[in-house]
């Protein structure tokens, strides 16, 4: 069972242009959704997350936004630049014990920004 | 935050021998993890490295295969066990030094097995 699923797969985006990357979470214990960077040869970087207090996070160009009746969240790429091109990985876990401690990631997004 | 350096970066091996992957990080945590992310594919969890005690293992994955040392709260090491090209991989250490209070989990470079 996928707890976490991450669309689209790949998505190719004009410089300047908005990335938009969408998750969904099934297990309404998750309280923690973090996403993750990753450029080839690397391991992921934490870029942004967001508890399910807010309804949208902000860190420069980058916004998470979370819909909890829904159970969605979603990673949005302002004014995207070449250097943003990596795999995203959207994840969720749950902050404190018990047994959903264990961050689970989504599938990763292939992003390429064209110059 | 943390600093995680792993080694090797990357190696070449023979079906049927082992490697160890060591990890080393640049502050006390209470959690570390190992991964497994196949190309161009997601993380997968391998297990729980506990201080002091035996690794918790995920779901497909043994300690006769994986076995998991962690001395201290710094450092831990992950041993794929007679090789097979199926394990050719990215192996990933990870740590998250806020324990169960926050979620922030952090990542080595990874470590590219190539098993022929």
């Amino acid at each position: 069972q996928q707890q976490v699923k991450q669309s689209p797969q790949s998505l190719i985006v004009q410089k300047g242009g908005i990335s938009i990357i969408n998750c969904a979470y099934e297990n309404t214990a998750f309280d923690y959704f973090p996403w993750y960077q990753q450029f080839p040869g690397k391991g992921p970087a934490l870029l942004i997350a967001i508890r399910p207090d807010v309804s949208e996070k902000k860190e420069g160009r980058f916004t998470i936004s979370f819909n909890k009746s829904a159970k969605q969240f979603s990673l949005h790429i302002m004014d995207s630049q070449p250097g943003d091109s990596a795999t995203y990985f959207c994840a969720a876990s749950k902050i404190g014990g018990g047994s959903n401690y264990k961050l689970t990631f989504g599938k990763g997004t292939l992003l390429t920004v064209n110059p | 935050s943390a600093v995680i350096s792993q080694k090797p970066s990357r190696d070449i091996c023979q079906r049927g021998t082992s490697l160890t992957i060591q990890c080393q990080v640049d502050s006390q945590v209470t959690m570390m993890f190992w991964y497994r992310q196949q190309p161009g594919q997601s993380l997968t969890l391998i297990a729980t490295a506990n201080q002091g005690s035996e690794a918790t293992y995920e779901s497909g994955f043994v300690i006769d295969k994986f076995p998991i040392s962690r001395p201290n709260l710094t450092f831990s090491t992950l041993t794929v066990s007679n090789m097979s090209p199926e394990d050719s991989s990215i192996y990933l250490c990870s740590a998250r030094p806020g324990g169960f209070r926050t979620g922030e989990l952090f990542f080595g470079e990874g470590s590219r097995l190539t098993v022929l």
